[in-house]
């Protein structure tokens, strides 16, 4: 069955510290993948995406991504986290063949400590 | 440039009633989305539509009716409502071109019913 697994449901980061957000999936067709993020009473905002070539794509914000096809992970960094990246964070896969359709992790909250 | 507006923000019914959330884009886009946001689970899809006057169902369709009968509108009925349709509901749309499924959300709808 197609999933995607968020292990951490929570991660505490002290503000100017490293992030790395895990996300792994299962899905049959080659994957796109996507980060969103969702800040508090906020709809979702398109962190970054990977269809195909470069495995370490850049987003907004400061993140990238390194999609690993060996592991079935696509795991969003950070190299200094700020305050204003307190949200929550979900990664998703799709297939241009699905309507468009996504799969979604549950989602991870980010906390950032003072 | 709004984008995804979803009307009304928030909403509280009793068990029973009815109420029709809509969802208005306007950036030409074909495909739309519902989604219902609850913790720990992260969107599940409810009903899309990939055109004017087309809709399908989702991952968790019961209980739920959609229209599309412009193409910038994407409705969403509950036509009798129970305490386990208490969500956040998102509208999401997509241009759909070259396979780049980018979603963009509205803020979304808070619904709880009692």
């Amino acid at each position: 069955a197609q999933s995607v697994t968020q292990p951490d449901i929570h991660i505490t980061v002290s503000e100017g510290a490293s992030l790395e957000l895990r996300c792994n999936y299962s899905y049959g067709a080659t994957p796109y993948l996507f980060w969103y993020v969702q800040s508090p009473g906020q709809g979702l905002q398109l962190l970054l995406k990977y269809f195909s070539g470069d495995t370490l794509v850049q987003g907004i914000k400061g993140f990238e991504a390194e999609f690993k096809r060996s592991q079935s992970s696509f795991n969003l960094r950070k190299p200094s986290v700020h305050w204003s990246d307190a949200a929550e964070y979900f990664c998703a896969v799709g297939a241009v063949d699905s309507n468009y359709q996504l799969i979604w992790g549950a989602g991870t909250k980010l906390i950032i400590k003072p | 440039n709004a984008g995804v507006t979803q009307t009304p923000k928030f909403r509280v019914l009793k068990t029973g009633q009815s109420m029709t959330l809509l969802c208005a884009q306007d950036m030409n886009h074909e495909y739309m989305y519902w989604y219902r946001q609850d913790p720990g689970m992260g969107l599940r899809l409810i009903h899309y539509s990939v055109g004017e006057g087309t809709t399908a169902k989702g991952e968790v369709p019961d209980g739920y009716n959609v229209s599309r009968l412009k193409k910038q509108n994407f409705l969403l009925g509950l036509e009798s409502a129970a305490p386990s349709q208490t969500s956040v509901y998102f509208c999401a749309s997509t241009g759909g071109v070259s396979g780049a499924n980018v979603l963009t959300f509205g803020a979304g709808s808070r619904l709880t019913v009692l």
